[in-house]
């Protein structure tokens, strides 16, 4: 069954860089089968998807955040990546990575989410 | 962007009440639609896919159904597991949307 992981620093300065990492356990991110994506939800509000990368590299982002955003991902580790330039406290929330089937577009698999908190 | 409206914003129902959720899409979606139930504190869990595929694992008592961009999840004898947020998330077009979801309280 597969988990997934996220991490990093739970605050960050405003205007600085957010970078999570999301470890991937019970299956291969080279699998072929899926999408790796990020969704993130404001303390009591909705979700909104990030954007999302493929094992070979390729991306979709979400509009709003394209200008912000770059995901990466590391085979050797399981692992891929979200980097936020520019924060600011509308970026505080809970960062969730997700399984993407392919082909299918719905997340069957999720993160526990981590809280990430943008300070002035 | 695709917007998904759920009605209604939070609904209380009973123990073993069925109840129907709906979320309206501004667009023609076809069939991609999810739904995912959150509990305070957890990550989305996801229920049905592609407007009324019962994800694995997920009881019977979970329906989902589509008429034109109107979709529905009903949940037929609610059980005190159920009460939670539901949401919708649409996938016929970047960027993926969700729906503000449907606070689901015991009566």
């Amino acid at each position: 069954q597969v988990q997934l992981q996220e991490s990093g620093p739970g605050l960050v300065k405003a205007s600085q860089t957010l970078t999570l990492t999301c470890t991937v356990s019970g299956d291969s991110l080279n699998s072929g089968s899926y999408y790796w994506s990020w969704i993130r939800q404001p303390a009591g509000k909705g979700l909104e998807w990030i954007g999302r990368i493929y094992a070979g590299g390729s991306t979709n982002f979400n509009p709003s955040l394209r200008s912000r955003i770059s995901m990466s991902v590391d085979m050797s580790n399981n692992q891929f990546s979200l980097k936020l330039d520019s924060v600011t406290a509308a970026d505080t929330a809970v960062y969730y990575c997700a399984r993407e089937v392919g082909g299918d577009c719905y997340f069957d698999s999720w993160g526990q989410g981590a809280l990430v908190t943008v300070s002035s | 962007d695709t917007q998904l409206t759920q009605s209604p914003s939070s609904v209380s129902a009973s123990v073993g009440d069925s109840v129907t959720l709906t979320c309206r899409a501004s667009q023609d979606i076809n069939d991609w639609l999810a739904w995912y139930q959150q509990k305070q504190g957890k990550a989305p869990k996801l229920l049905i896919f592609l407007g009324s595929s019962l994800q694995s694992g997920v009881p019977s008592r979970f329906s989902g159904s589509r008429s034109g961009t109107n979709f529905t999840l009903t949940i037929s004898s609610l059980q005190p597991e159920d009460f939670a947020t539901y949401y919708c998330q649409q996938a016929n077009r970047f960027p993926y949307t969700f729906g503000q979801g449907t606070k689901l309280e015991i009566k």
